[in-house]
């Protein structure tokens, strides 16, 4: 089934800590999102790459990367997690930026 | 400085009532997005208005598009408990990292059977 898959679902981290969200996508979709959730703040976007091999930075991007080697995967790296970055997070993907954006299950992380 | 305001931030109803949620902004926006996000799920696309005036329908639920293009409105006609929700409105970013979506904050829809 085509769509977006997200790991892990949930993960409780040490801070301080690296991790990486995995992102997989098989829509063959030129670009994709990372988004956060919060209560009271709504979806923020951390980073986006509109191809393969180009990313930018969204409305929050400190203390996360990104990489996009090919056109399916678009891991996020937490270099040194803090408790402020736990949350739910989101990828998702679109045909092009213009387009429908179709999110995956989400991730939801905490930092301890 | 929210960019988009939605309202009523949380809304509690009966199962067969009628309800009106809402989306607005200070700034003209050329398209807007409406998505559902269900409990432990990521948000799913319902409808992209882009004409002033505009209406679509989906089955029981029914996008207006302002006039002015900054404000758009979603009425459901005898909600049901499926249609329990997070309901989010999003724009297109203009400018620098054009095409990426701006979201409110959303509505929270329940309905009680």
């Amino acid at each position: 089934i085509a769509g977006i898959t997200q790991a892990p679902t949930s993960q409780i981290l040490a801070a301080g800590r690296r991790m990486t969200l995995r992102c997989t996508q098989d829509m063959r979709h030129n670009a994709m999102y990372w988004y956060r959730q919060d209560l009271g703040l709504g979806l923020r976007l951390i980073h986006y790459s509109n191809t393969a091999g180009t990313t930018g930075k969204g409305e929050v991007p400190d203390g996360y990367s990104v990489s996009r080697a090919n056109t399916d995967d678009f891991p996020l790296t937490l270099a040194s997690a803090v408790p402020s970055q736990t949350s739910v997070y989101f990828c998702a993907s679109s045909r092009d930026r213009y387009n429908e954006q179709f999110f995956g299950p989400g991730t939801r992380l905490t930092v301890l | 400085t929210q960019l988009l305001e939605q309202s009523p931030q949380f809304l509690s109803i009966q199962e067969g009532e009628n309800l009106t949620v809402y989306c607005n902004s200070s700034s003209v926006f050329s398209s807007l997005q409406w998505y559902r996000q269900e409990p432990g799920e990521g948000p799913v696309l319902l409808v992209t208005v882009v004409t002033g005036g505009e209406v679509k329908k989906l089955k029981r639920l029914t996008f207006q598009f302002g006039d002015a293009r900054k404000d758009s409105s979603l009425h459901i006609t005898a909600a049901q408990p499926g249609d329990t929700g997070l309901y989010l409105c999003a724009i297109q970013r203009v400018g620098g990292s054009q095409g990426n979506l701006i979201f409110g904050k959303g509505t929270k829809l329940s309905v009680k059977p």
